[in-house]
């Protein structure tokens, strides 16, 4: 079955730190990548996304994540964090639902990574 | 403005007591389905449906109902709660392309005594 494992659970970084927060999937064939976040009390919104083309994507706020299909990663990256980047951060995958093809495809969410910036 | 709501957004019940929490999108989108969101364990699926009158079983179906009788509506029914779906809970929708973003309502706390 596809998963999808974000292996940073919890970070604190200082402002102006650079942030790079790892995730990989383990689905072979052909994905669609996914950065959502969620500010404290709020819900998820999606920071960038990857169909297909250039591997390094741009997202909101300063945010990018790349594309290493060789590694099955997508690794989300800021330069320079901010206090108000202080959030849940959600790694998903579009997939198809079983290796049979079957044409439906489904999300699959990454535990999540819980982000601290000291102001 | 494009949004998924849901309602209520803050429940207290008892173990037992039927309960519904709704949830509605007005983009027209075909897929709507339900998460539950628990510290450590990420996002993980309820239910979900393609279209109206279609609805699947997610990862973690048990104790949970839904219906599709409406593009637009979802409904969550938990028959009879118990304290292990004390949790956060989301409803989301998008069109049913692949890789299509997914919108999430502003989520329901439910504690269940």
């Amino acid at each position: 079955a596809q998963s999808v494992s974000q292996h940073n659970h919890h970070v604190i970084l200082s402002e102006a730190a650079s942030l790079e927060l790892g995730c990989n999937y383990s689905y072979g064939g052909t994905v669609n990548l996914f950065w959502y976040v969620q500010y404290p009390g709020q819900h998820l919104q999606l920071l960038l996304k990857y169909f297909s083309g250039d591997p390094l994507v741009k997202g909101i706020k300063g945010f990018e994540a790349e594309f290493i299909k060789s590694k099955f990663s997508f690794n989300l990256r800021k330069p320079s964090v901010q206090w108000s980047d202080t959030a849940e951060y959600f790694c998903a995958v579009n997939a198809p639902l079983d290796d049979l093809a079957s044409g439906t495809y489904k999300y699959i969410f990454g535990t999540g990574t819980r982000l601290k910036v000291l102001a | 403005e494009a949004q998924v709501t849901q309602n209520p957004r803050y429940l207290i019940t008892v173990t037992g007591k039927k309960l519904t929490v709704t949830c509605s999108q007005n983009m027209n989108h075909e897929y709507m389905s339900w998460y539950r969101q628990d510290p450590g364990l990420g996002l993980r699926q309820i239910y979900y449906s393609m279209n109206v009158e279609v609805t699947d079983k997610g990862d973690v179906p048990e104790g949970y109902k839904v219906s599709r009788k409406e593009k637009r509506n979802f409904p969550l029914i938990l028959e009879s709660p118990s304290p292990n779906q004390t949790s956060l809970y989301f409803c989301a929708s998008r069109t049913s392309g692949v890789g299509e973003t997914q919108y999430f309502g502003p989520g329901t706390r439910l504690l269940v005594l």
